[in-house]
């Protein structure tokens, strides 16, 4: 238990569906992050968020739409998805934004696009 | 860019053994971390190294950095089973902080 939860653990949409996924940190953090983890592919940072401000937007499709209404809290939100955004997703929170701290990763969520 | 490189991508060793898996990067860090991830799970953070620091213990996990190499190590003593998993390793691109991770090296363990 790393003090990072993410709901749902998996999740199938089709590629018409609009679905979020959430982050909930329980640490005190003031930096989140979301990640995608596709198989045979590095780790690819999509977007991240410090005190609550998007500090980095890594190049992603506004397909993904990302929200932090808080610093506790950080969604994704999904709509018009393709097959090949099928992967993990992975939140992770840090101290700050600074990269001087670790991160703290949660268990991810697995989406299938259909 | 990609900035860490970790090799090998797989290794595969008996229980008690050690394993030793390194990270290559190509610009300057502030720092360096390394993290596990067991199957389909999210990822642990292991040891956080700063450029200024040449080596960093953490029970059986030993990690060393050599910023003239651009190149740092992750060793596991005394191998289990339990240690299954990939190993990542994590850099900043130096001044500003974009996580950025390798593919990984896939450890097993043999009981």
């Amino acid at each position: 238990e790393t003090g990072v939860t993410q709901t749902p653990r998996h999740l199938v949409m089709g590629m018409t569906n609009k679905k979020s996924l959430k982050c909930e940190q329980h640490l005190g953090h003031n930096a989140m992050y979301w990640y995608k983890q596709s198989a045979k592919k590095p780790l690819e940072l999509m977007f991240v968020y410090s005190l609550e401000e998007r500090v980095e937007n890594n190049s992603v499709p506004s397909r993904f739409s990302p929200e932090c209404p808080n610093s506790s809290h950080l969604f994704l939100h999904l709509h018009t998805l393709q097959p090949e955004d099928s992967a993990l997703y992975l939140c992770a929170s840090s101290q700050d934004g600074s990269g001087n701290y670790e991160q703290y990763f949660g268990p991810g969520t697995r989406l299938t696009v259909t | 860019s990609q900035q860490g490189e970790e090799d090998p991508q797989a290794l595969s060793i008996q229980e008690g053994e050690n394993a030793t898996m390194n990270c290559s990067y190509k610009t300057s860090i502030n720092n360096l971390q390394w993290y596990r991830q067991n199957s389909g799970r999210g990822l642990v953070h292991l040891i956080l190294i700063r450029s200024n620091e040449r080596e960093k213990h953490s029970g059986r996990l030993r990690v060393t950095l050599d910023t003239s190499k651009k190149s740092s190590s992750l060793l596991i003593t005394a191998s289990r089973a339990a240690d299954t998993a990939s190993y990542f390793c994590a850099t900043d691109q130096g001044g500003s902080y974009i996580p950025t991770f390798g593919r990984g090296t896939s450890l097993i363990v043999h009981p």
